[in-house]
């Protein structure tokens, strides 16, 4: 049972845009910065967002993430299939003084 | 070019000990925090633990999963992180990740992983 709360999976056509919602409470998302990462099939993660809407500089601006109280979101556009992958939110829990994980959503393209 | 690069991993017996080691490269290694996560076969990921910096105490945090059989440390002058994991059960398999944890809880920079098995 993970801490913050993702679909388990979302699927779109190619060219399409998605959204993975990832869910949490006052202690984790509500106020701290949020991240989310890709993992393509038999590969280790990969940042994608780092501070609720920043994307590193290698990465697409087709990945854009958003935060509104206790719940952030990524949103993918212009779908390919090399998006196929799962992907995770992450953040710290100020009340556990862990670093939380969602369970991770499985995109489908 | 950063690099992180796990090893140490393998079958062991549940109750005995393995050390993973993550060697980084690519960025002045003792700036930096170390962190480790794991990801059981078909599961999602989870946090293990990290250690800070020396110039923030070199201090630790764990899992609440981990904590008192796992030891993270590291050797600043080899670029060195080390999971020195005691007391291994049948849940700690899984799939061990090195990473680079930056200020507000994210991580930038991921090893590929080692795989660590327990079983009888």
């Amino acid at each position: 049972q993970s801490v913050l709360t993702q679909p388990p999976s979302v699927s779109a056509a190619p060219g399409q845009k998605v959204t993975i919602s990832c869910s949490g409470s006052s202690s984790n998302i509500g106020n701290n910065f949020v991240s989310w990462y890709q993992q393509l099939p038999g590969t280790a993660p990969k940042l994608l967002i780092y501070e609720n809407n920043e994307r590193p500089s290698e990465i697409p601006d087709r990945f854009s993430g958003s935060k509104s109280g206790t719940s952030t979101t990524l949103g993918i556009t212009g779908l390919q299939t090399g998006d196929e992958a799962d992907y995770y939110c992450g953040t710290w829990d100020s009340g556990l003084s862990t670093v939380v994980f969602g369970g991770g959503t499985k995109l489908t393209v | 070019e950063v690099q992180l690069v796990e090893s140490g991993g393998g079958l062991v017996q549940p109750g005995r000990s393995l050390r993973l080691s993550c060697t980084g490269s690519g960025f002045t290694f003792g700036d930096y925090g170390m962190g480790w996560f794991r990801q059981a076969p078909g599961k999602g990921l989870e946090w293990v633990g990290f250690i800070r910096s020396k110039d923030f105490g070199g201090t630790t945090e764990y899992a609440a999963s981990v904590k008192g059989r796992f030891t993270i440390s590291r050797d600043d002058s080899k670029s060195v992180a080390y999971l020195q994991m005691n007391s291994l059960k049948t849940d700690d398999t899984g799939v061990y990740y090195c990473t680079r944890p930056r200020v507000f809880w994210w991580f930038d920079f991921w090893g590929q992983g080692t795989l660590v098995s327990v079983s009888s």
